[in-house]
């Protein structure tokens, strides 16, 4: 079965520099989650997009900055990256019509370091 | 607010021996309430979930849950740790669809031969 694909897996960048991270949900699944999980951390969610609408925000600095497109694929713009910008970003997708569960399922991560 | 707290950061068991991995919940209406693994330098994966269904829940790898609202908590089990169960977990809350996930702060298993 087709999963979550998010690109690239690895990224590394440079203090100020400007990162975008994509993520291609599941077929048919409408909503889009971005996650960010620092070293020995927890994911924190930072934004979610509903139907290419942006349905929730959490914890995401000014400096990123995300949209859904038509096709449902989603990107995570990153600018005046910083030290403590890396983590491991997550994209989760689940569908509007999932039932009584939203059942999230997760991509497997982009790795970004900032040097 | 919902939350979820996670006791134990680390927790070692020998090949065989029960899995017992601890997780309250704090929430103000009916939560959702999931365990998910993650292995070193992978995605997270779902083990099991709670959707207000039946209190007790199997997963994958002959994982269980049993949501128990009085105590407020949703404990993960396995009856027979294998080594390939080393990994760290997850547990996490949301009370509606679409919604985000809060995640508790993980459990490091670790399986001694």
């Amino acid at each position: 079965a087709a999963g979550v694909i998010q690109s690239p897996r690895h990224l590394i960048k440079e203090k100020r520099e400007t990162a975008t991270l994509k993520c291609y949900p599941i077929p048919r699944h409408d909503t889009v989650y971005w996650y960010q999980q620092g070293p020995g951390q927890d994911p924190q969610f930072l934004i979610s997009f509903y139907e290419k609408m942006q349905s929730d925000k959490g914890s995401i600095p000014d400096r990123f900055s995300a949209q859904q497109f038509s096709d449902y694929h989603s990107e995570l713009n990153m600018s005046s990256l910083e030290l403590g910008d890396s983590a491991l970003y997550f994209c989760a997708s689940s569908s509007g019509l999932a039932g009584d569960s939203n059942e999230q399922f997760f991509g497997p991560g982009t790795r970004l370091t900032v040097l | 607010a919902q939350s979820v707290t996670q006791l134990g950061s680390h927790v070692s068991v020998s090949e065989g021996a029960l899995v017992l991995l601890r997780c309250n919940y704090s929430s103000s209406v009916p939560p959702y309430l999931f365990w998910y693994v993650q292995y070193p330098n992978q995605g997270l994966q779902l083990l099991l979930k709670y959707t207000s269904a039946a209190t007790l829940v199997k997963g994958i790898n002959g994982f269980e849950a049993e949501f128990k609202k009085s105590e407020t908590s949703f404990h993960l089990t396995k009856p027979s740790a294998h080594m390939s169960d080393a990994a760290e977990y997850f547990c996490a809350v949301n009370i509606n669809q679409g919604g985000k996930l809060i995640f508790g702060q993980g459990t490091e298993l670790s399986v001694k031969p």
